[in-house]
C-alpha cells in the first residue's frame, strides 16, 4: 500500500494570509488529485497533475506536482473564508492502476 | 440535479442490525465506487464496479456486500452492524475506471452504530 502523508494535519490562519500544505509519499505517482471536501458534504476535485515538475493555477490556487512525482504542494494566496475545508491529495500509482490512493487530508480554517 | 445521489443521509441504528444505502448516478458513467471516512476523516475505499462488475474489493468484512443492478445504481448492504462501522460511506462515479479520471462523490451517509 502507498502511502500519502499531507501536512499539516490542522492549519487555522487570519483572512488574507497566505500557505502551503503538502503532500509527500515515498512512492512515484503517474498523476495526482487534490479534492476539497466542506462539511457535511462529498470531496470535490480541485485538480489533476500528471506531469513531474507541473504546477497548475486555479484563481487563488498554485499545485505543483514534484519532479520526481512522488510528491505535490498546494499554495494559496490571500486564503479567504470560502477556502474553509479540508484539503485531500489523492496518488493514482503506475500505469494501467486505477486505485486512487488518499491522504489523511489538512483541515483548513480561515478566520474572517 | 444531483449527480451522485445516496439514501438515506443519516442512520442510526442498533448493533446487530442489518441496513442498505443506496446510490445512484445520473451521469452515464461506467464506474462506481463506495468510500469509507472515518472518524479520523481518512477516505478509504471499499469496492468498486465497471459496468455492473465487481473490479476493487478491498479488504472488507464479508458483513458488507454491494450490488450494482444497473451501471446507474450501486447499493450498500452492511449485516450484522457492529460499533466500529460507524462512519461515513460515500458513493462516487467516474466515466470509466481508467486513473486519472475525475471522481464525483455523493454527500455522504452518515451511519452511527449504538
Amino acid at each position: 500500500t502507498q502511502l500519502l502523508e499531507q501536512s499539516p494535519q490542522f492549519l487555522s490562519i487570519q483572512e488574507g494570509e497566505n500557505l502551503t500544505v503538502y503532500c509527500n509519499s515515498s512512492s512515484v505517482f503517474s498523476s495526482l488529485q487534490w479534492y476539497r471536501q466542506e462539511p457535511g458534504e462529498g470531496p470535490v476535485l480541485l485538480v489533476t497533475v500528471v506531469t513531474g515538475g507541473e504546477v497548475k493555477k486555479l484563481k487563488r490556487l498554485t499545485f505543483q506536482f514534484g519532479d520526481a512525482r512522488k510528491d505535490s504542494s498546494l499554495h494559496i494566496t490571500a486564503a479567504q473564508p470560502g477556502d474553509t475545508g479540508l484539503y485531500l491529495c489523492a496518488g493514482l500509482s503506475g500505469a494501467g492502476s486505477y486505485q486512487l490512493t488518499f491522504g489523511k487530508g489538512t483541515k483548513l480554517s480561515v478566520i474572517p | 440535479d444531483t449527480a451522485v445521489s445516496q439514501t438515506p443521509k443519516y442512520l442510526v441504528t442498533q448493533m446487530g442490525n442489518d441496513k442498505s444505502i443506496k446510490c445512484e448516478q445520473n451521469l452515464g458513467h461506467d464506474t462506481m465506487y463506495w468510500y469509507k471516512q472515518d472518524s479520523k476523516k481518512f477516505l478509504k475505499i471499499m469496492f468498486s464496479y465497471n459496468n455492473k462488475e465487481l473490479i476493487i474489493n478491498e479488504t472488507v468484512p464479508n458483513r458488507f456486500s454491494p450490488k450494482s443492478p444497473d451501471k446507474a445504481h450501486l447499493n450498500l448492504h452492511i449485516n450484522s452492524l457492529e460499533l466500529g462501522d460507524s462512519a461515513v460511506y460515500f458513493c462516487a462515479s467516474s466515466q470509466d475506471f481508467r486513473g486519472g479520471n475525475t471522481i464525483y462523490f455523493g454527500e455522504g451517509s452518515w451511519l452511527t452504530v449504538v
